[in-house]
C-alpha cells in the first residue's frame, strides 16, 4: 500500500487478556519499527527488525510483550496478560535503510489500546 | 544511554506570534530529524540535518542544528493554527530512532 497500515484502530480489552496488533508496513521497508505512545507523551520505543537481522527488543518493557514479523513484511505486536499500564497508542513504523544512517521513518495511525 | 530533552513541554500562543522550540541530547546527534505530530495520527518527518551548524527552511520553519551537534531549535515565524500539534526531535541510535518527549503547540485563531 501507499502507507502504513495499522489494525485495529482502537481496541477495548479487559485486563488479563491478551492482545495482538497488526502492523503493515510500506512495500519495499526492509526496517520496521514499534513504539508505545502514552497520552500526551513522547514515543518509547520496544522493538526493530531489519532485514533478517535478530530484532533489537532492547525496548520491550516486560516479557508479556512480544513481536514477530513474518516473511519481512507485516508484523504483529502480542501482548500478553494485558495490565491497565499497557493503555497507550501503539505506534508501527517503516523505513528504507539508507547508506547515509538518517533513515526515514514513515508512520501508521497507531492502534488505541484501552485496558480496563 | 542517550537522552533527548525537550523544552518547553507545552506552549499556547496567538496566531501570527513567533516560537521557538529546543531539543538538547546529553550526547553528540548522529543525524537529527524533527517530527510533527497532529492528534490521531502518527509522527510526520519535517526535516533532517546532520552537518554541525546546518541551518534548513522549511517554509516559515527554521531548523538550527548546534556547532558541536549536541542541539538543536525550531523556529516558527507567524504562527498559524496548522502548525498545531505535538513537535517531536529524534535521534539515530543503533539502527533505530530515539525520540524526546516533544513540546506539545497550540496556537489559537
Amino acid at each position: 500500500g501507499a502507507g502504513v497500515s495499522q489494525s485495529p484502530s482502537n481496541k477495548v480489552t479487559e485486563k488479563g487478556k491478551d492482545v495482538e496488533l497488526r502492523c503493515d508496513p510500506i512495500s519495499g521497508h526492509t526496517a520496521l519499527y514499534w513504539y508505545r505512545q502514552s497520552l500526551g507523551q513522547g514515543l518509547e520505543f520496544l522493538i526493530y527488525f531489519q532485514g533478517n537481522s535478530a530484532p533489537d527488543k532492547s525496548g520491550l518493557p516486560s516479557d508479556r510483550f512480544s513481536a514477530e514479523r513474518t516473511g519481512g513484511s507485516v508484523s504483529t505486536l502480542t501482548i500478553q496478560r494485558t495490565q491497565q499500564e499497557d493503555s497507550a497508542v501503539y505506534l508501527c513504523a517503516s523505513s528504507l535503510l539508507r547508506r547515509s544512517g538518517a533513515n526515514v521513518l514513515t508512520f501508521g495511525a497507531g492502534s488505541r489500546l484501552t485496558v480496563l | 544511554t542517550q537522552l533527548l530533552e525537550q523544552s518547553p513541554q507545552f506552549l499556547s500562543i496567538q496566531e501570527g506570534e513567533n516560537l521557538t522550540v529546543y531539543c538538547n541530547s546529553s550526547s553528540v546527534f548522529s543525524s537529527l530529524q524533527w517530527y510533527r505530530q497532529e492528534p490521531g495520527e502518527g509522527p510526520v518527518l519535517l526535516v533532517t540535518v546532520v552537518t554541525g551548524g546546518e541551518v534548513k527552511k522549511l517554509k516559515r520553519l527554521t531548523f538550527q542544528f548546534g556547532d558541536a551537534r549536541k542541539d538543536s531549535s525550531l523556529h516558527i515565524t507567524a504562527a498559524q493554527p496548522g502548525d498545531t500539534g505535538l513537535y517531536l526531535c529524534a535521534d539515530r541510535s543503533q539502527g533505530n530512532l530515539i525520540f524526546g518527549k516533544g513540546t506539545k503547540l497550540s496556537v489559537k485563531p
